[in-house]
């Protein structure tokens, strides 16, 4: 399974937007990009998943580059609830395995 | 729902000493999971199953055994445990849906500690 590479920790004031970056750049074409969080001493739960176009739920938005070889994750309005670690994943379709990395940690300032 | 459950929620094991961790789904999902998470890191999949009596090897299987007899239950078996297995265990489940989603239910997990 491809790779993803994330910066290991963000910052966001309260209320203002994140963008959460992910560089998949071996990312192959049967490849779905995942997006869990895990909140403190919990398990990680999921957050949103795409292949190829810009997708939206109620907790984000995915942002896909045109190349597939990065993608964005966008929490619309920060609350201190989505301080967690969030992690971008690569699945093949066929494949039943997720690699999670080390994630990016989210601190959300009040 | 209860969702994935998973026992204990703690457990402190002698060097050597054996044990089982249990894990239960109650949403009918094929696919159940093992991953242990060390201190900082990111999860790492020891097991899986996509459906009773159908078992596979993940990245770190050494050390472990799985069994899946119902659809329901996915137990971890630890032999001879040693302080490098010291983690946190989760179970996940999922089933596959369209449009690629395998989207993992967890459980709280096992914070597990070999002396």
């Amino acid at each position: 399974d491809a790779k993803t590479t994330q910066p290991n920790s963000m910052e966001s004031n309260e209320e203002e937007p994140v963008h959460l970056p992910c560089n998949h750049s071996t990312i192959s074409g049967t490849d779905y990009i995942h997006w869990y969080r895990q909140l403190p001493s919990q398990g990680p739960e999921y957050v949103i998943h795409g292949l190829t176009s810009n997708v939206n739920n109620r907790m984000a938005s995915l942002a896909i580059a045109e190349d597939r070889k990065s993608s964005t994750l966008i929490l619309h309005r920060a609350t201190l609830r989505d301080a967690a670690v969030y992690y971008c994943i690569l699945r093949d379709v066929a494949g039943n395995q997720f690699y999670f990395g080390t994630g990016t940690s989210l601190t959300v300032i009040p | 729902n209860a969702g994935v459950t998973q026992t204990p929620k703690f457990r402190i094991l002698k060097i050597g000493q054996s044990m089982t961790l249990q894990c239960t789904q109650d949403m009918n999902h094929n696919y159940m999971y093992w991953y242990r998470q060390d201190p900082g890191m990111g999860l790492k999949l020891i097991y899986y199953s996509v459906g009773a009596g159908i078992t596979d090897k993940g990245e770190v299987p050494n050390g472990y055994n799985v069994s899946r007899s119902t659809t329901e239950d996915f137990p971890l078996r630890l032999e001879l445990a040693a302080p490098s297995q010291t983690s946190v265990y989760f179970c996940a489940s999922s089933d596959l849906t369209s449009g690629g989603n395998n989207e993992q239910f967890f459980g709280p997990g096992t914070r597990l500690t070999v002396l």
